[in-house]
């Protein structure tokens, strides 16, 4: 049954970087297809940032693309999220996925908090 | 890629269905056959309750049905029982390695 879960500071200060990291269990995130990140603002609905393939190639929401970068870790079958310059409006839950097409499997999410 | 367009709200009583819409553009929704529904109650991650339009994942009741019509995609619930109240999101992929999703919809059941 495969698993994942997201690992990284709950608390980031404003103008850092936010920095997730998803461990996938039960399934070899080589297989695919595809690995992504969304988020959920406190109250709000769902947002897509993201996805990196097994190729390793990335693509980005349009209004997160000049911030955000991802990428794969196949030896430790993880997969990493970097937000760059960080508000308070970052602020959200934090879901990792696997994208079949659409996310299937959801990690059960990390809240992220940018305060300082 | 603007959101998709579900109503903010629905309800029902126990037994009854409901049907809830999710409305894009033929860029996401009218495009493309990878529509999915996601179940999330309160403090949990999304659920996938249906996939490719209308198909449920191994464990997902037949009381939950999708459809789509032109640019807007449908989930029927039926058979309305307590636990179904919950929060309810549509996403379908969008091109270009992207996804897109709806605003959301809470059921009520009442």
């Amino acid at each position: 049954q495969m698993q994942l879960q997201e690992s990284g500071p709950g608390l980031v200060k404003p103008s850092e970087t936010l920095s997730l990291t998803c461990t996938v269990s039960g399934y070899s995130i080589s297989s695919g297809p595809h690995w992504g990140w969304t988020r959920q603002p406190p109250g709000k609905g769902l947002e897509w940032i993201g996805s990196v393939y097994r190729s390793g190639n990335s693509y980005y929401n349009t209004s997160l693309r000049s911030r955000v970068s991802m990428s794969l870790d196949t030896s430790k079958n993880q997969f990493s999220l970097n937000l760059r310059s960080v508000t308070a409006a970052d602020t959200a839950i934090y879901y990792c996925v696997r994208i079949k097409w659409i996310p299937d499997y959801w990690g059960p999410g990390a809240l992220v908090t940018v305060s300082s | 890629q603007s959101a998709l367009t579900q109503p903010p709200s629905a309800s029902g009583s126990p037994g009854q269905s409901v049907t809830i819409s999710c409305t894009g553009t033929s860029s996401d929704v009218g495009g493309y056959n990878y529509v999915s529904w996601y179940q999330q109650h309160p403090g949990k991650a999304p659920k996938l309750l249906i996939f490719d339009v209308s198909k449920r994942p191994s464990g997902v009741p037949d009381r939950f049905s999708g459809s789509k019509s032109g640019n807007t995609a449908s989930l029927t619930v039926s058979g309305l029982q307590a636990e179904d109240e919950a929060d309810y999101y549509c996403s379908s992929f969008a091109g270009d390695n992207n996804v897109v999703f709806g605003g959301g919809t809470k059921l009520t059941v009442l």
